[in-house]
């Protein structure tokens, strides 16, 4: 069964404090791993995709990797308006363009 | 551009009453998405259309849940003899055929 587990579940960080939240996935034959921020009454906002191994994206204060296994999303100097929800998705083949599967997200605050 | 809109963004009903939940896309956007996220969790997949058929409804949990996209745009999402576990929010998102999918802010059900 196609899974997507991400950890911690919370995350406290002081402001300038850099750190990284994983996603780890069981997936045949990945199609695409996606990042999105979900604020609290929001609907998830899209980060990044990233479709192989080895491959990095970068926007201001964040950069997301992927390995065959897990992908990272490292936050560098984190402000408090970095503070929400992070999701991880995964798009696995023989399932149609619509089905990403979620992990439950990792809470992050950003103290200043 | 104008992001996906999604009405209303509360709806609190009656355990056994039926309900209709609306799903604007993107303008241009073929492919629509229905999600289920209940409190802590991730998204979960419903049904994703692509024109004006359903592409693939492995989701809808039984047969009181039902969506349309008659005219290859708006969709509504119906809901019958609503039960207390259907409380969640309903989120919708759009996207150009294999591409990201963008998020709508969803709708907030609540079954008293």
């Amino acid at each position: 069964e196609d899974q997507v587990t991400q950890s911690p579940e919370a995350l406290r960080l002081q402001e300038g404090e850099s750190s990284s939240l994983n996603c780890s996935y069981t997936v045949s034959g990945l199609r695409g791993l996606f990042w999105y921020r979900q604020d609290p009454g929001k609907g998830p906002e899209f980060l990044f995709t990233l479709y192989s191994a080895g491959e990095e994206k970068e926007k201001e204060r964040l950069k997301a990797t992927l390995t065959k296994k897990e992908s990272f999303l490292h936050i560098t100097a984190p402000k408090p308006e970095d503070s929400a929800t992070y999701l991880c998705a995964v798009q696995a083949p023989g399932g149609s363009q619509g089905n990403l599967i979620f992990g439950k997200g990792t809470k992050l605050s950003v103290k200043p | 551009g104008a992001g996906v809109s999604q009405t209303p963004s509360n709806k609190v009903t009656e355990k056994g009453k039926y309900v209709e939940l609306r799903c604007d896309p993107i303008s241009g956007h073929t492919a629509l998405y229905w999600y289920r996220q209940s409190l802590g969790q991730g998204p979960e997949f419903l049904i994703y259309f692509q024109g004006t058929g359903a592409a693939d409804d492995s989701g809808l949990p039984n047969d009181r849940f039902f969506a349309v996209r008659p005219e290859g745009s708006v969709s509504t999402l119906k809901i019958q003899r609503t039960e207390r576990g259907d409380s969640a929010v309903y989120l919708c998102a759009s996207s150009r055929p294999g591409d990201t999918q963008y998020f709508g802010p969803g709708t907030r059900l609540t079954v008293l």
